[in-house]
């Protein structure tokens, strides 16, 4: 069973400061590892990650994977009260084609203070 | 380009109704996902749909069901409901490819049973 572990499970930190959010993961044949930021709605797309070592970046967002240690992170520089919300890491393997259902983490709840 | 839509946004039912909910996808979209949010559980998949055919399924009982119909809009029904349904059910879609697919939510539906 695919299995998706998230932290830490909360954050606090101040606007300005630098955070790191950790995705660790076991999966039976990977397919590709995708952050979510969900504030009080629909999750919305961050990134979606299928090779090692390859940073994918937006603005102040960036994320690698490292299929080899089975982890991704997140990293948010300079950051900003907006970047509030429910970080989630999700999963997915192949079994035989087409769009399969994310495994998500239970989330970290970020929360940026002025 | 119109997100994916979902009907109705809120929703009160009593226990051993039943309650249809609808999705409809981006718009080139062919697959849709349904996955259940609860604060416990945090976000589960339910299953998902191409070509109006399930071609994976989540961990729930036979009382949640769904169906896509040619233009590829998606509707999930729970049968009997039960308190522990209460959540937010939320439908992502996608597009159809071989290789591993980035999943856009919709706003959810907020069902709560009484």
């Amino acid at each position: 069973e695919d299995k998706v572990v998230q932290s830490p499970l909360s954050l606090v930190v101040h606007e300005g400061d630098t955070v790191t959010l950790n995705c660790s993961y076991e999966v039976t044949n990977f397919r590709s590892l995708l952050w979510y930021k969900q504030e009080k709605k629909a999750p919305t797309f961050l990134f979606m990650l299928t090779s090692s070592g390859i940073e994918k970046k937006s603005g102040r967002l960036s994320s690698i994977l490292d299929k080899k240690e089975l982890f991704s992170i997140l990293n948010i520089t300079a950051t900003q009260t907006g970047d509030s919300a429910v970080y989630l890491c999700a999963l997915t393997h192949y079994s035989g084609g087409g769009a399969d259902g994310l495994t998500f983490g239970k989330g970290t709840h970020l929360i940026i203070q002025p | 380009k119109a997100g994916v839509t979902q009907t109705p946004r809120y929703l009160i039912k009593t226990r051993g109704q039943q309650v249809t909910l609808s999705c409809s996808p981006i718009s080139g979209h062919r697959s849709v996902s349904w996955y259940q949010q609860t604060p416990g559980q945090g976000l589960q998949f339910l299953f998902e749909y191409f070509s109006e055919t399930q071609r994976n399924k989540g961990n729930f009982p036979g009382r949640f069901s769904g169906r896509q119909f040619s233009n590829s809009r998606s509707e999930m029904n729970v049968s009997t409901l039960e308190l522990g349904d209460s959540a937010l059910y939320l439908c992502a879609s996608s597009l159809f490819g071989t290789g591993p697919l980035e999943q856009y939510f919709g706003p959810g539906t907020r069902l709560t049973v009484t």
